[in-house]
């Protein structure tokens, strides 16, 4: 597609339940981030993915959160046992990750609410 | 490890006004790439200006600028004539140029209100 897609745009669940959230990277983009952004607030770093290496888990706040990444494309974000405070905006971007700087690109997330 | 510090959670402009946003980081590399992200309540983020650090003149995009102090690691945004829709949240960003290290770090951000 043309830019980063997430789904669902919006996702409630009760408490204690498990949630996946999708990203499509845009086509080529070999990095792919995860981000948390509480309201109001800023973005908190979960996961990073480059290429064939090893993801960057060290953002994952608990086990309860995991990440993978299929074929070097389509990323699902899992959330176990929901609790409250994982009420939040969860951002997806994706780059080329070249050398020469290009920025991340952004989807417009995903707002789960945790009731 | 790469911080980046915004150390203004708020900030207020008058409309037709100037304000400038700012953002200082922590490296060790002399290689790297600056960005200011825009994201306004539609949440979708969006690049307004970027800098490469080797480059001593600071970049400007429109009414938007920055003074890029690489000595300093000081990194601020200046938005002239400002409008109404300038008001979102403005995140600063790091981008390591160092192969294997092309993770970007963000701020934490600073609101823009604008008055008209």
């Amino acid at each position: 597609g043309a830019g980063v897609s997430q789904s669902p745009s919006n996702k409630v669940t009760e408490k204690g339940k498990d949630v996946e959230l999708r990203c499509d990277p845009i086509s080529g983009h070999t990095a792919l981030y995860w981000y948390r952004q509480s309201l109001g607030q800023g973005l908190e770093f979960l996961i990073y993915f480059q290429g064939n290496s090893a993801p960057d888990k060290s953002g994952l706040p608990s086990d309860r959160f995991s990440a993978e990444r299929t074929g070097g494309s389509v990323s699902t974000l899992t959330i176990q046992r929901t609790q409250q405070e994982d009420s939040a905006v969860y951002l997806c971007a994706s780059s080329p990750d070249t050398f020469w700087g290009t920025e991340a690109f952004f989807g417009q997330g995903t707002r789960l609410t945790v009731v | 490890a790469q911080t980046v510090t915004q150390s203004q959670p708020e900030m207020s402009v008058q409309e037709a006004e100037t304000v400038t946003l700012s953002c200082t980081y922590d490296t060790s590399e002399s290689d790297y790439y600056l960005f200011w992200y825009k994201q306004p309540p539609s949440r979708q983020m969006i690049l307004v200006i970027r800098q490469e650090a080797y480059k001593q003149q600071n970049a400007t995009e429109n009414r938007f600028s920055v003074n890029f102090q690489k000595a300093a690691k000081s990194f601020s945004l200046k938005i002239s004539d400002s409008q109404l829709g300038d008001a979102a949240m403005y995140f600063c960003a790091y981008r390591s140029a160092r192969t294997g290290g092309f993770k970007t770090i963000f701020g934490a951000g600073t609101r823009l209100f604008v008055k008209a």
